[in-house]
């Protein structure tokens, strides 16, 4: 199994911050990895795809970069509604994996 | 708009089987779309279960796949989801999703939870 590993596993910050959310894979998976957002009670939600494409109808304060096995997310100015619980996921194998996820806190 | 719905019971014995269904609507579950069952536990996090096409081709997770069937029904544009032997494990919220661009997930169902007990 390609294990993924988020960092940190929950951070708090500020509205207007920049947030920058990580995640590694146990192997080179390319670009072959997705972003969620997940509020509480809620599907996950798709943020970006193929690690920096960003999925129609998310706001472009959204961005997502790496490849190989480095891969981040960042919030370029966190709002409100940014609060909430953040997965990676990868599809480079035929079983795809998620990381345990970051939690987004208001400071 | 594709919509995706669960449903089953929300209860299921030690050692039954638990039967979800998810009810695909705003499009066919024919066209050229894979679809998955992703749970999500306190324990374990969000677990990938396995996924079919509509041409009844299916891949599972190997941690459970002796326990696990997938089906499709086109004539209710419905999946289906089977898993044996529950244990109080196998407790969780189970989303069905479609797969989209680069194997990500970009509609889910709203989760049902099921709990395994007595």
């Amino acid at each position: 199994d390609i294990q993924m590993t988020q960092s940190p596993s929950s951070l708090s910050a500020s509205v207007g911050d920049r947030v920058t959310i990580t995640c590694r894979a146990s192997q080179s998976i390319s670009t072959y990895l997705n972003w969620y957002q997940q509020k509480k009670g809620k599907a996950p939600k798709l943020l970006m795809y193929a690690a920096s494409s960003l999925q129609t109808g998310v706001p472009s304060r959204f961005s997502g970069s790496g490849s190989g096995t480095d891969f981040t997310l960042t919030i370029s100015s966190l709002q409100p509604e940014d609060f909430a619980t953040y997965y990676c996921q990868q599809s480079y194998s035929n079983l795809k994996t998620f990381g345990q996820g970051t939690k987004v806190e208001i400071k | 708009q594709v919509q995706l719905q669960e449903s089953g019971p929300g209860l299921v014995k030690p050692s039954g089987t638990l039967s979800l269904t998810c009810a695909v609507s705003g499009g066919s579950i024919t066209n050229s779309y894979w679809w998955s069952w992703v749970r999500q536990s306190p324990g374990k996090g969000l677990e990938w279960i396995g996924e079919i096409y509509h041409s009844g081709s299916a891949s599972y997770n190997p941690s459970l796949k002796s326990r696990v069937t997938i089906s499709v029904d086109k004539s209710k544009n419905q999946l289906s989801l089977n898993l044996s032997s529950v244990t109080a494990a196998d407790t969780a919220v189970y989303y069905c999703a479609r797969a989209f661009r680069s194997g990500s997930f970009d509609y889910w169902g709203q989760g049902t939870l099921v709990t395994v007990s007595s």
